[in-house]
Protein backbone atom coordinates (compact mmCIF):
# COMPACT_ATOMS: atom_id res chain seq x y z
CA UNK A 1 0.00 0.00 0.00
CA UNK A 2 1.21 3.62 -0.70
CA UNK A 3 1.23 6.18 1.70
CA UNK A 4 2.19 10.22 2.06
CA UNK A 5 3.91 11.85 4.50
CA UNK A 6 3.65 15.79 4.74
CA UNK A 7 6.67 16.19 7.54
CA UNK A 8 5.63 19.79 8.38
CA UNK A 9 2.12 20.60 9.21
CA UNK A 10 2.11 24.42 9.66
CA UNK A 11 5.11 26.46 7.66
CA UNK A 12 5.11 30.30 8.36
CA UNK A 13 7.17 32.46 6.17
CA UNK A 14 7.55 35.99 5.42
CA UNK A 15 6.76 37.62 2.01
CA UNK A 16 8.53 37.36 -1.05
CA UNK A 17 10.94 34.91 1.51
CA UNK A 18 11.44 30.97 -0.50
CA UNK A 19 9.72 28.23 0.64
CA UNK A 20 9.59 24.25 0.75
CA UNK A 21 6.78 22.38 1.85
CA UNK A 22 8.02 18.47 1.92
CA UNK A 23 6.43 15.55 1.02
CA UNK A 24 7.60 11.40 1.28
CA UNK A 25 5.71 8.43 0.04
CA UNK A 26 6.29 4.76 0.41
CA UNK A 27 5.50 2.94 -2.46
CA UNK A 28 6.68 -0.56 -3.87
CA UNK A 29 5.14 0.33 -7.29
CA UNK A 30 5.78 3.25 -9.49
CA UNK A 31 3.54 6.30 -8.93
CA UNK A 32 2.24 9.28 -9.77
CA UNK A 33 2.18 12.30 -7.56
CA UNK A 34 0.32 15.67 -7.11
CA UNK A 35 0.48 18.91 -4.73
CA UNK A 36 -2.94 20.53 -4.35
CA UNK A 37 -3.95 23.94 -2.96
CA UNK A 38 -6.78 24.18 -0.80
CA UNK A 39 -7.93 27.91 -0.25
CA UNK A 40 -10.48 28.65 2.91
CA UNK A 41 -13.26 26.69 2.66
CA UNK A 42 -12.92 25.64 -1.10
CA UNK A 43 -11.98 22.68 -2.38
CA UNK A 44 -8.64 21.23 -3.58
CA UNK A 45 -7.11 22.75 -6.65
CA UNK A 46 -4.43 21.18 -8.60
CA UNK A 47 -1.34 22.92 -7.94
CA UNK A 48 1.06 20.59 -9.94
CA UNK A 49 2.05 16.87 -11.01
CA UNK A 50 4.23 14.64 -11.58
CA UNK A 51 3.50 11.48 -14.16
CA UNK A 52 6.77 10.61 -15.88
CA UNK A 53 9.94 12.50 -17.91
CA UNK A 54 11.29 15.01 -16.50
CA UNK A 55 11.70 15.28 -12.41
CA UNK A 56 11.73 19.31 -12.49
CA UNK A 57 7.71 19.77 -12.66
CA UNK A 58 6.52 23.72 -12.90
CA UNK A 59 3.06 24.20 -11.57
CA UNK A 60 0.43 27.33 -11.84
CA UNK A 61 1.21 30.34 -9.42
CA UNK A 62 4.86 30.27 -9.69
CA UNK A 63 4.86 26.54 -7.60
CA UNK A 64 7.15 24.02 -8.73
CA UNK A 65 8.61 20.67 -7.38
CA UNK A 66 10.94 17.98 -7.91
CA UNK A 67 10.27 13.86 -7.53
CA UNK A 68 13.44 12.42 -6.36
CA UNK A 69 12.85 8.53 -6.76
CA UNK A 70 16.20 7.68 -4.73
CA UNK A 71 15.06 9.55 -1.57
CA UNK A 72 10.77 9.15 -2.28
CA UNK A 73 10.72 12.44 -1.99
CA UNK A 74 8.06 15.64 -3.69
CA UNK A 75 9.05 18.68 -1.94
CA UNK A 76 7.02 21.82 -3.34
CA UNK A 77 8.96 25.28 -3.56
CA UNK A 78 8.38 28.42 -4.53
CA UNK A 79 11.24 30.76 -4.81
CA UNK A 80 9.10 34.23 -3.51
CA UNK A 81 5.71 33.13 -1.73
CA UNK A 82 2.84 36.15 -1.74
CA UNK A 83 -0.15 36.88 1.22
CA UNK A 84 -2.64 35.21 -1.57
CA UNK A 85 -0.27 31.74 -1.38
CA UNK A 86 -1.68 31.61 2.63
CA UNK A 87 -3.44 28.23 2.41
CA UNK A 88 -3.53 24.65 3.11
CA UNK A 89 -1.00 22.08 0.96
CA UNK A 90 -1.91 18.39 0.30
CA UNK A 91 0.67 16.16 -1.27
CA UNK A 92 -1.15 12.96 -2.96
CA UNK A 93 0.13 9.60 -4.72
CA UNK A 94 -1.64 7.56 -6.92
CA UNK A 95 -0.81 3.80 -8.29
CA UNK A 96 -3.09 4.55 -10.62
CA UNK A 97 -6.19 2.95 -8.88
CA UNK A 98 -6.04 4.42 -6.12
CA UNK A 99 -5.25 8.16 -4.51
CA UNK A 100 -3.64 8.52 -1.08
CA UNK A 101 -3.00 12.09 0.68
CA UNK A 102 -0.99 13.50 3.26
CA UNK A 103 -2.38 15.58 6.52
CA UNK A 104 -1.81 19.03 4.45
CA UNK A 105 0.38 21.67 5.55
CA UNK A 106 -1.06 24.72 6.43
CA UNK A 107 1.35 27.58 4.91
CA UNK A 108 0.94 31.25 6.45
CA UNK A 109 2.13 33.99 4.55
CA UNK A 110 3.16 36.72 7.26
CA UNK A 111 3.33 40.31 5.95
CA UNK B 1 -14.43 21.25 -20.35
CA UNK B 2 -15.35 18.95 -17.61
CA UNK B 3 -16.86 20.70 -14.27
CA UNK B 4 -18.05 19.08 -11.18
CA UNK B 5 -20.50 20.96 -8.90
CA UNK B 6 -21.69 19.83 -5.47
CA UNK B 7 -24.60 21.20 -3.01
CA UNK B 8 -25.53 22.49 -0.71
CA UNK B 9 -22.45 24.52 0.09
CA UNK B 10 -23.08 24.78 3.90
CA UNK B 11 -25.52 23.16 6.09
CA UNK B 12 -26.63 22.80 9.65
CA UNK B 13 -28.49 19.94 10.89
CA UNK B 14 -29.33 18.91 14.25
CA UNK B 15 -28.68 15.32 15.62
CA UNK B 16 -30.59 12.45 14.13
CA UNK B 17 -31.40 14.25 11.19
CA UNK B 18 -31.63 12.77 7.66
CA UNK B 19 -29.00 14.37 5.38
CA UNK B 20 -28.36 14.58 1.89
CA UNK B 21 -25.43 16.27 -0.22
CA UNK B 22 -25.64 15.71 -4.04
CA UNK B 23 -22.52 15.89 -6.66
CA UNK B 24 -22.41 15.91 -10.33
CA UNK B 25 -20.21 15.91 -12.92
CA UNK B 26 -20.88 17.35 -15.87
CA UNK B 27 -18.44 17.27 -19.43
CA UNK B 28 -17.60 13.53 -19.36
CA UNK B 29 -19.24 10.34 -19.08
CA UNK B 30 -18.09 7.04 -17.13
CA UNK B 31 -16.21 9.06 -14.18
CA UNK B 32 -14.80 7.18 -11.16
CA UNK B 33 -16.52 9.14 -8.08
CA UNK B 34 -15.51 9.88 -4.63
CA UNK B 35 -16.43 11.45 -1.58
CA UNK B 36 -14.30 12.51 1.30
CA UNK B 37 -14.10 14.03 4.40
CA UNK B 38 -12.04 16.48 5.77
CA UNK B 39 -12.25 16.61 9.69
CA UNK B 40 -11.23 20.16 10.85
CA UNK B 41 -7.35 20.79 11.10
CA UNK B 42 -6.92 17.16 9.59
CA UNK B 43 -6.43 15.72 6.17
CA UNK B 44 -8.29 13.83 3.79
CA UNK B 45 -10.58 10.70 4.36
CA UNK B 46 -11.95 8.32 2.05
CA UNK B 47 -15.58 7.36 2.61
CA UNK B 48 -17.11 5.94 -0.39
CA UNK B 49 -16.01 5.73 -4.30
CA UNK B 50 -17.56 4.56 -7.30
CA UNK B 51 -16.37 3.27 -10.91
CA UNK B 52 -20.11 3.24 -12.23
CA UNK B 53 -24.37 3.02 -11.46
CA UNK B 54 -24.98 0.98 -8.54
CA UNK B 55 -21.26 0.30 -7.91
CA UNK B 56 -20.66 1.83 -4.72
CA UNK B 57 -17.49 0.70 -2.38
CA UNK B 58 -17.23 2.09 1.08
CA UNK B 59 -13.91 2.74 2.80
CA UNK B 60 -14.68 3.55 6.21
CA UNK B 61 -17.61 1.85 8.31
CA UNK B 62 -20.24 4.37 9.96
CA UNK B 63 -23.76 5.82 9.55
CA UNK B 64 -23.35 7.35 6.00
CA UNK B 65 -24.19 5.71 3.01
CA UNK B 66 -24.04 6.59 -0.91
CA UNK B 67 -25.76 6.45 -4.08
CA UNK B 68 -24.97 6.95 -7.65
CA UNK B 69 -28.50 6.77 -9.33
CA UNK B 70 -27.02 8.11 -12.85
CA UNK B 71 -23.55 8.08 -14.47
CA UNK B 72 -22.76 11.35 -13.66
CA UNK B 73 -24.27 12.31 -10.04
CA UNK B 74 -23.10 10.75 -6.83
CA UNK B 75 -25.25 11.43 -3.36
CA UNK B 76 -23.74 10.89 0.35
CA UNK B 77 -26.66 10.56 2.92
CA UNK B 78 -27.63 9.63 6.38
CA UNK B 79 -30.56 8.39 8.13
CA UNK B 80 -29.52 9.84 11.22
CA UNK B 81 -27.05 12.58 11.62
CA UNK B 82 -24.04 12.19 14.47
CA UNK B 83 -22.42 14.99 16.07
CA UNK B 84 -19.41 13.30 14.89
CA UNK B 85 -20.69 13.87 11.04
CA UNK B 86 -19.99 17.39 11.51
CA UNK B 87 -16.82 18.25 8.57
CA UNK B 88 -16.15 19.09 5.25
CA UNK B 89 -17.21 16.81 2.11
CA UNK B 90 -15.84 17.19 -0.94
CA UNK B 91 -16.80 14.64 -3.94
CA UNK B 92 -14.22 14.36 -6.56
CA UNK B 93 -13.79 13.06 -10.23
CA UNK B 94 -11.37 10.89 -12.39
CA UNK B 95 -11.44 9.45 -16.09
CA UNK B 96 -11.83 5.82 -15.84
CA UNK B 97 -8.27 5.45 -16.40
CA UNK B 98 -7.09 8.33 -15.67
CA UNK B 99 -4.62 9.50 -13.71
CA UNK B 100 -5.56 12.68 -12.28
CA UNK B 101 -8.03 13.31 -9.80
CA UNK B 102 -10.22 16.60 -9.56
CA UNK B 103 -12.31 18.19 -6.67
CA UNK B 104 -15.93 20.41 -5.89
CA UNK B 105 -16.32 23.24 -4.31
CA UNK B 106 -17.15 21.39 -0.84
CA UNK B 107 -19.96 21.60 1.77
CA UNK B 108 -19.78 22.01 5.17
CA UNK B 109 -22.01 20.57 7.15
CA UNK B 110 -22.11 21.42 10.78
CA UNK B 111 -24.41 18.71 13.02
CA UNK B 112 -25.77 20.61 16.37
Amino acid sequence: AQSVTQLDSQVPVFEEAPVELRCNYSSSVSVYLFWYVQYPNQGLQLLLKYLSGSTLVKGINGFEAEFNKSQTSFHLRKPSVHISDTAEYFCAVSDGNQFYFGTGTSLTVIP
Amino acid sequence: SQTIHQWPATLVQPVGSPLSLECTVEGTSNPNLYWYRQAAGRGLQLLFYSVGIGQISSEVPQNLSASRPQDRQFILSSKKLLLSDSGFYLCAWNHRNGNTIYFGEGSWLTVV
